[in-house]
């Protein structure tokens, strides 16, 4: 089983929607959580950062984490194209950004 | 100003050769990263390197090897390359003390024929 799950779509919606993107883990020792956009032949940028459980929202998006459940979601309103994009979670048990752990991203497609 | 640049974007090679591709940050970050995305855009860290210490993954092959004239700059060499080397890598850096912030370049497609 690997560390971090994620299913790789892709996940293709109309403009407007909202996007449900998710990832699920098995190391509780996880404190740190991420996810990145990664646009096509680009490098991937970091979207959204929180710490432990909870809701973290910056404009049109929302991260959340359920630690108990071992499960972190980004939440995506008023989906526009230029959302079209692979997102990669990622979480850290903390001590150092090279303890990272990236899930293996999922394909997202907004249709005008 | 590009933050974390890499060059070449592109190499074409065949199997056997040494290539080299160079990192550049300007953000004053203290540690540098080397990332391998395979073509299913799984991401796995290789090396990271803060001037006074290496971490590699101990899944890298040793034909991999960080060099880092200072700290604004980590060039990957690879040895021997192989069919299964072809994937995009990836330089990073992230501030001292980062747990999850990394700024990517944009990385550098290797094709081994």
């Amino acid at each position: 089983q690997k560390e971090v799950e994620q299913d790789p779509g892709p996940l293709s919606v109309p403009e407007g929607a909202i996007v449900s993107l998710n990832c699920t883990y098995s190391n509780s020792a996880f404190q740190y959580f991420m996810w990145y956009r990664q646009y096509s032949r680009k490098g991937p940028e970091l979207l959204m950062y929180t710490y432990s459980s909870g809701n973290k929202e910056d404009g049109r998006f929302t991260a959340q984490v359920d630690k108990s459940s071992k499960y972190i979601s980004l939440f995506i309103r008023d989906s526009q194209p230029s959302d079209s994009a692979t997102y990669l979670c990622a979480m850290s048990p903390g001590g150092s950004a090279s303890k990272i752990i990236f899930g293996s991203g999922t394909r997202l497609s907004i249709r005008p | 100003d590009t933050a974390v640049s890499q060059t070449p974007k592109y190499l074409v090679t065949q199997m056997g050769n040494d290539k080299s591709i160079k990192c550049e940050q300007n953000l004053g970050h203290d540690t540098m990263y080397w990332y391998k995305q395979d073509s299913k855009k799984f991401l796995k860290i290789m090396f990271s390197y803060n001037n006074k210490e290496l971490i590699i993954n101990e899944t890298v092959p040793n034909r991999f090897s960080p060099k880092s004239p200072d700290k604004a700059h980590l060039n990957l060499h690879i040895n021997s390359l192989e069919l299964g080397d072809s994937a995009v890598y990836f330089c990073a850096s992230s501030p001292l003390g980062s747990t999850g912030e990394l700024f990517f370049g944009e990385g550098s497609r290797l094709t081994v024929l």
